[in-house]
């Protein structure tokens, strides 16, 4: 199981972002992802999940109207989009997916920053 | 929301010595709790799931223990590679919340 994450980068506050999570070396429809934000210096944030088999999401409520989940199953890649970027929203962002029995497995995380 | 409390939230020890760190919920999330460790740069690798069911290829020193809303990590025999923050989360309801976070210390 591999999964590449793509779409780091310096972003000017307002504008949105959309990160990409690739995956490979397993069914991409059988399991949700998970996005996962980490801002410098500080704690993991549960963002929310989508699941690529029926496209079915679930925000983090005070992210809700300004991120939006998305997939390509025939890509088997999942995206992560964040509109009205604050500097707040400075992270590093990370997609995973996971399955009961300790399956689970992260992108290498990519950094926004939000800065004019 | 379920909130989750890490104690300490620092931690200094030597090798070889054995360390808990306690996650306690705001309210009984069953046994959905698992614990990951975080190196510096890197995303976090999951040690322990279902409160105490070692993930494979995990080394035995680590154990997990509790169940309704107390839960212990314990890293018995300290090794310089455990240098990192340690992560609870519980997958009871969403949000799937985690710990703030302990951050571990070899002296």
């Amino acid at each position: 199981v591999q999964i590449v994450q793509s779409g780091a980068g310096v972003n000017k506050p307002g504008a949105p972002v959309k990160i990409s999570c690739k995956t490979s070396g397993y069914t991409f429809t059988s399991y949700s992802i998970h996005w996962v934000r980490q801002a410098p210096g500080q704690g993991l944030e549960w963002m929310g999940w989508i699941n690529p088999g029926n496209g079915n999401t679930k925000y983090l409520q005070r992210l809700q109207g300004r991120v939006a989940f998305s997939t390509d199953t025939s890509a088997s890649t999942a995206y992560m989009q964040l509109s009205s970027l604050r500097p707040e929203d400075t992270a590093t962002y990370f997609c995973m997916t996971s399955a009961p029995g300790g399956w689970d497995y992260w992108g290498q995380g990519a950094l926004v920053t939000v800065s004019s | 929301d379920i909130q989750l409390t890490q104690s300490p939230s620092f931690l200094s020890a030597s090798a070889g010595d054995r360390i808990t760190i306690s996650c306690r919920a705001s309210q009984s999330i069953s046994i959905y709790l698992s614990w990951y460790r975080q190196k510096s740069g890197k995303a976090p690798e999951l040690l322990i799931y279902a409160a105490a069911t070692l993930k494979s290829g995990v080394p035995s020193r680590f154990s997990g223990r509790g169940s309704g809303t107390d839960f212990t990590l314990t890293i018995s025999g300290l090794q310089p590679e455990d240098v990192a923050t340690y992560y609870c989360q519980q997958s009871y309801d969403i949000p799937y919340a985690f710990g703030q976070g302990t951050n571990l210390e070899i002296k």
